[in-house]
């Protein structure tokens, strides 16, 4: 079945570093792509999305490509900030029915 | 426009019983979710509702029972509590399927001793 794969965390990181986080999908089909974010003792928000190949989404200085060849959608931020600091989760959705989330990556970011 | 709400935010329940969690939208979505979030699990899918008067399983559903009451309101209910079910769920919302993403709920975090 369809499922996501993510990088084990936590991430720790300075502020103003550069961040990384993997992510990469099993799918039959065309599935659209998310990454959503998880601030402390808060519900989960969608922080971008891309719906077809070669797709970049874009939100708050955070980006992620949707690369079907290598069937990866990995978030990059330039420059991070304390805040942050959240969990985050990348999913799939396929045929319009659920979401198919990763296990989560915890980033750290210290000032 | 409150978005997803949920009730209660914390519940601590003894194993046997049983109680209802809450959920309701103000956006007139069709499609309404419900996950438990376990760490180093992520979120799975208990119950889904595609529209109302209609409900289908997801990964997880054993152990719940949902109603869609009608298309604010989307209830799960655990009959006979289980300490495997402690658990953050939380609650989803969508105007149809996910395709776009969903709007979730703020959780409800429950404990079962």
């Amino acid at each position: 079945g369809d499922s996501v794969t993510q990088m084990e965390g936590p991430v720790t990181l300075s502020e103003e570093a550069f961040l990384t986080i993997n992510c990469t999908y099993t799918a039959t089909g065309y599935p659209s792509l998310f990454w959503y974010v998880q601030y402390p003792g808060e519900g989960l928000q969608l922080l971008l999305k891309a719906t077809k190949a070669d797709d970049k989404g874009s939100n708050k200085g955070f980006e992620a490509t949707y690369r079907k060849e290598t069937t990866s959608f990995h978030l990059e931020k330039g420059s991070v900030q304390v805040s942050d600091s959240a969990v985050y989760f990348c999913a799939l959705n396929q045929a319009g029915t659920a979401l198919i989330f990763g296990k989560g990556t915890t980033l750290s970011v210290s000032s | 426009n409150a978005g997803v709400t949920q009730t209660p935010k914390f519940q601590v329940l003894k194993t046997g019983q049983s109680m209802t969690l809450q959920c309701a939208q103000d956006m007139n979505h069709n499609s309404m979710y419900w996950y438990r979030q376990d760490p180093g699990m992520g979120l799975r899918l208990i119950y889904y509702s595609a529209s109302e008067g209609t409900t289908d399983k997801g990964e997880v559903p054993n152990g719940y029972n949902v109603s869609r009451l009608n298309k604010r309101e989307f209830s799960l209910r655990l009959e006979s509590a289980a300490p495997s079910q402690t658990s953050v769920y939380f609650c989803a919302s969508s105007l149809r399927g996910l395709a776009g993403g969903g709007f979730f709920g703020p959780g409800t975090r429950l404990t079962v001793l």
